[in-house]
């Protein structure tokens, strides 16, 4: 079984400061990870995701996350926030070798970028 | 490019009144599943299928019904709505196999119970 920890349902930022929003997972298997963006009223859209490979995973906006097993945490960082940042961002955790398992997902954490 | 297409947008519903949440996806995706987004809880799988014929339920599937005839639809019925199913409902697909593959998401349907 599965499960994520996002840790703060709030973080704020003021633009071109660092963004972190952290992630836990709990996996009985080695995990897939992914971040989630949510724009308001819209869908979710992938912002990266860790299957096997580099630990240190690049995906869009500019964000990146580290796949850390000891910690088992998968934490997103941005160096310099932007405005446009502003939006909810979902952890997510789905088994390796499961083919049909359900991505399971964190609570969300609310990011607010101010000027 | 349509991906994984949802109607209706907006919904509001008596209690006691059914409905269905259309899901269409054409990437020729074998799964498919349905989440329900609530305020401070994040998404929660309601009912999933790996191919045409086969659904099983996730975490709340109470209330709702699937099924899965083809290949590119997953409609989401709900059999007699109550306030507790007012909450915004996403449709996801992804290839099978590995469920490392990316999912993709409707746009979201706002459903209101009266």
């Amino acid at each position: 079984a599965q499960s994520v920890t996002q840790l703060g349902s709030h973080v704020s930022v003021s633009e071109g400061a660092l963004v972190l929003l952290r992630c836990n997972y709990s996996s009985s298997v080695p995990p897939y990870l992914f971040w989630y963006v949510q724009y308001p009223n819209q869908g979710l859209q992938l912002l990266l995701k860790y299957t096997t490979g580099a630990t240190l995973v690049k995906g869009i906006n500019g964000f990146e996350a580290e796949f850390k097993k000891s910690e088992t945490s998968f934490h997103l960082t941005k160096p310099s926030a932007h405005m446009s940042d502003a939006a909810e961002y979902f952890c997510a955790v789905s088994g390796i070798n499961q083919a049909g398992t359900a991505l399971i997902f964190g609570k969300g954490t609310t990011l607010s970028v101010s000027s | 490019n349509a991906g994984v297409t949802q109607t209706p947008k907006f919904q509001v519903l008596k209690t006691g009144q059914s409905m269905t949440l259309q899901c269409a996806q054409d990437m020729n995706h074998e799964y498919m599943s349905w989440y329900r987004q609530d305020p401070g809880m994040g998404l929660r799988l309601i009912h999933y299928s790996v191919g045409a014929g086969i659904t099983d339920q996730g975490e709340v599937p109470n209330g709702y019904n699937v099924s899965r005839s083809t290949t590119e639809d997953f409609p989401l019925r709900l059999l007699s709505a109550a306030p507790s199913q007012t909450s915004v409902y996403f449709c996801a697909s992804r290839e099978q196999g590995n469920s490392g593959n990316t999912i993709y998401f409707g746009e979201g349907s706002w459903l209101t119970v009266v």
